[in-house]
Order: structure tokens, then C-alpha cells, then sequence
């Protein structure tokens, strides 16, 4: 089975700042996801991350707020840009591999 | 477009009782289903899947079974533990929308001893 890690676990980030979270996939993959879990809700699709081109982002969500990296076939970044308190959330990458949908740990971050 | 309608929580229960968990869904194409468990402070876990109709998935004594005429995926364990207490949440992924995945809202399940 696939494994997905996520960086960083967790982080406490300060109003205004940005922070960069990565996501590697231990085998190539054309597809990754990022996802938003705000507390107590249920999952979000942010934006579809494909290698060799630039992601494309749900409803509400826009490039400036959550820029997407996807260097290669095995890694993506997400952004959180210019953060505030509604930003504190559980952030997941996942990928499909097979028909089965795959995520990672989460990346828990607080806004102060 | 896609959806995923789950039973609403919060469900408590004793140690060896009977779980249910309603999970309903409306899709355009031939989804596949899935449940995903989120335990305290953890990420999210692939718990069970099926790919087509009448499919049964299992996993550490649960159960769902894709059942196309009632458009449900209704996950049953026989007999739960503490440690089941968790997050459950149904999903779907129509695969002709690029494996995006749509979720139910989540059921929380406290087991108490």
C-alpha cells in the first residue's frame, strides 16, 4: 500500500505569515489532492495537483491564498498564505493509487 | 453533482453493543465507496472499500456492503470496543471526475466500557 508523509505534523503560525507544508508519495502518481478539514467539520477538496501543470482549485479556494507546488511525480506543496485564525485547520494530501484513495497524516495547523 | 448524506452523530455505546452507521449517496456515474476512520488527534485511514455493486467491504470487523438499488453503504460492526471510538466518514469517488472524493459530514462514535 501506499504511504504518503506529510510535513510539518503540526504547527502554531502567527497571524500573517505563510506556511509551506509538504506532501511525498513513496510511488509515482498522476494525481494529488489537497484537502481542508476546519475543526469539527468534514473534508474540503482545496485544489487537484498535477505534475507539469498548474493545479486547479475547487469553489472558493484561489491560487493566491493556497499556492500549489507539484515539482515531479512523488511530491506537491501547499501554502497557506498570509494566514488568520479561520485558517486553522487539518490540511491532507492524498493520492489514488489502483482505485483506492490514499491520505496522509494531516498537518495540523493553528492560527494565533 | 456528487454527494454523500451519513447518519449524523453523536453516537454513544456500550462495549459489545451492535453499530450502524448510515451512509447514503447520489452520483452521476458508477462510484466507488468508501469509509475512512479518523481516531483522536490522528489523520484520516482508509478503514474499507468497494468498487462495484454488491461488493462487501471489510476490515477489523466492519462492514459495508454497496448496494446500488438503495444507493447506500451503510457501515455495521457486531460488536464494538473502547478503542472504535472515533470519527467515520463516508465517501465516494466517481472516477471519471478524477478521484475526487466526496464526503459525508462524519459520524462520531464514543464506545464507553
Amino acid at each position: 500500500s501506499a504511504v504518503i508523509s506529510q510535513k510539518p505534523s503540526r504547527d502554531i503560525c502567527q497571524r500573517g505569515t505563510s506556511l509551506t507544508i509538504q506532501c511525498q508519495v513513496d510511488s509515482q502518481v498522476t494525481m494529488m489532492f489537497w484537502y481542508r478539514q476546519q475543526p469539527g467539520q468534514s473534508l474540503t477538496l482545496i485544489a487537484t495537483a498535477n505534475q507539469g501543470s498548474e493545479a486547479t482549485y475547487e469553489s472558493g479556494f484561489v491560487i493566491d491564498k493556497f499556492p500549489i507546488s507539484r515539482p515531479n511525480l512523488t511530491f506537491s506543496t501547499l501554502t497557506v498564505s498570509n494566514m488568520s485564525p479561520e485558517d486553522s485547520s487539518i490540511y491532507l494530501c492524498s493520492a489514488p493509487l489502483g482505485n483506492t484513495i490514499y491520505f496522509g497524516e494531516g498537518s495540523w495547523l493553528t492560527v494565533v | 453533482g456528487d454527494s454523500v448524506t451519513q447518519m449524523e452523530g453523536p453516537v454513544t455505546l456500550s462495549e459489545e453493543a451492535f453499530l450502524t452507521i448510515n451512509c447514503t449517496y447520489t452520483a452521476t456515474g458508477y462510484p466507488s465507496l468508501f469509509w475512512y476512520v479518523q481516531y483522536p488527534g490522528e489523520g484520516l485511514q482508509l478503514l474499507l472499500k468497494a468498487t462495484k455493486a454488491d461488493d462487501k467491504g471489510s476490515n477489523k470487523g466492519f462492514e459495508a456492503t454497496y448496494r446500488k438499488e438503495t444507493t447506500s453503504f451503510h457501515l455495521e460492526k457486531g460488536s464494538v470496543q473502547v478503542s472504535d471510538s472515533a470519527v467515520y466518514f463516508c465517501a465516494l469517488s466517481d472516477r471519471s471526475n478524477d478521484y475526487k472524493l466526496s464526503f459525508g459530514a462524519g459520524t462520531t462514535v464514543t464506545v464507553r466500557a
